[in-house]
């Protein structure tokens, strides 16, 4: 079981709030993602990073940014939230299993934006 | 056109039965194939993973890709209520740029 870990699982706010999604890993994995996931919709990657102080920005153009000052640890942040911006946001990270990464997810973090 | 199509379903099936799951690609350069389990509300959870063409089977789930056709399945046989989930398919290019890419996911329901 994978032992990654996101903050708060579910989140109601107003509009034009400045809110961050934690997300934590114990296993000790370079690389670690963000992905947005609409209901009964593909998952669409929006941020992801390599290691310490790297991070890309992902297929989806996202109005969040992220973090990575540890590895455990890739925050994401919106500075001013919208109701476009509800969605379920997913975290992950990844190690070689064979010759390939295998991402491991947390659990989600459901946010509506009123 | 999507590098991964699979068909969203959804597919409802009676205890007991066999599933079959697909998804197809267009990208040659895949070489890693993997499906995932997502449970409502949950994050998806690795089922099993694949290189190259042929079969792979754990327990219940068999994994088959067919690089020649471009087409990957997962069987699950003697299905059960506890199945019932979204089953992703994903795959990666063997390129510099490993990233997955991600099937829409297919809705499964098991009937008791």
């Amino acid at each position: 079981e994978a032992d990654i870990y996101q903050t708060p699982r579910y989140l109601v706010i107003g509009t034009g709030k400045k809110i961050t999604l934690e997300c934590s890993q114990t296993m000790g994995h370079d690389k670690m993602y963000w992905y947005q996931q609409d209901p009964g919709m593909e998952l669409h990657l929006i941020h992801y990073s390599y290691g310490v102080n790297s991070t890309e920005k992902g297929d989806l153009s996202s109005e969040s940014t992220v973090s990575r000052i540890r590895t455990e640890h890739f925050p994401l942040t919106l500075e001013s939230a919208r109701p476009s911006h509800t969605s379920q946001y997913l975290c992950a990270s990844s190690e070689l299993v064979g010759s390939t990464d295998t991402q491991y997810f947390g659990p989600g973090t459901r946010l509506t934006v009123l | 056109q999507k590098e991964v199509e699979q068909d969203p379903g959804p597919l409802s099936v009676p205890e007991g039965a066999i599933v079959s799951l697909n998804c197809t690609y267009s990208n040659s350069a895949f070489q890693y194939f993997m499906w995932y389990r997502q449970y409502s509300r949950k994050g998806p959870e690795l089922l099993m993973y694949t290189y190259s063409s042929g079969n792979k089977e754990d327990g219940r789930f068999t994994a088959q890709v067919d690089k020649s056709s471009k087409y990957i399945s997962l069987f699950i046989r003697d299905s059960q209520p506890s199945d019932s989930a979204t089953y992703l398919c994903a795959m990666i290019n063997a390129g510099n740029n490993r990233k997955l890419i991600w099937g829409l996911g297919t809705s499964l329901a098991v009937n008791p």
